[in-house]
């Protein structure tokens, strides 16, 4: 089973600011790694997919880089419907498909 | 338009089944590249994929969980069923039903609201 290590777990981060999450694979994954943002009393929702694409609808503020075992989600410019919890999910080897434990984004 | 929506029991007793169905629209289960997966998610934790079901009837589940675990499709009525045996405390979690779209990997790209469930007696 891959494990998904993200970092930090908790990121203060001022509305107008740059935010960068972290998410590590135990092994390789190469380019199939997603992100999802979740927001209170809500499902996930898919931000980043293949590392780096972004799901429809989602604005340019997100991006996402990163392959085989390291990957980085960026908030350009945070704004106020951006404070959420951030996961990594990989989906190259599975079963499982496994997540990270998620790095929440609140208001410094 | 893809949607998901999950019914079933809120409160379940140790020892008991559960089982949650899912009902969608926008697509079909018989279209090839399509699968339907349960994903829980425990208060205040991270999402855990449960199960999946593949347009083929092929069926992925949980390595933790495999031994209590059944999924199945009715493809005439859009509905995916998964069936949870010898339901335990731990097992309490917010369960959510989703879309996957496969290529050679399979992402899951649309999400329920999810319904909660307590293992409570």
């Amino acid at each position: 089973e891959i494990v998904m290590t993200q970092s930090p777990a908790t990121l203060s981060v001022s509305p107008g600011e740059r935010a960068t999450l972290s998410c590590r694979a135990s092994q390789s994954v190469d380019s199939n790694l997603a992100w999802y943002q979740q927001k209170p009393g809500q499902a996930p929702r898919l931000l980043i997919y293949g590392a780096s694409t972004r799901a429809t609808g989602i604005p340019a503020r997100f991006s996402g880089s990163g392959s085989g075992t390291e990957f980085t989600l960026t908030i350009s410019s945070l704004q106020s419907e951006d404070f959420a919890v951030y996961y990594c999910q990989q989906y190259n080897n599975w079963p499982p498909w496994t997540f990270g434990q998620g790095t929440k984004v609140e208001i410094k | 338009q893809i949607t998901l929506k999950e019914s079933g029991p809120t409160v379940v007793k140790p020892t008991q089944t559960l089982t949650l169905t899912c009902t969608f629209s926008g697509f079909s289960l018989s279209t090839s590249g399509v699968s339907v997966g349960w994903i829980r998610q425990p208060p205040g934790q991270a999402p855990e994929w449960v199960a999946l079901i593949y347009w083929n009837d092929d069926k992925r589940y949980s390595p933790s969980l495999r031994n209590r675990l059944t999924i199945t499709k009715d493809t005439s009525k859009n509905q995916v069923v998964l069936s949870v045996t010898r339901m335990e405390t731990w097992d309490t979690a917010t369960y959510y039903c989703v879309h996957g779209t496969t290529t050679v990997v399979t992402l899951f790209d649309y999400w329920g609201h999810g319904t909660l469930v307590t293992v409570s007696s």
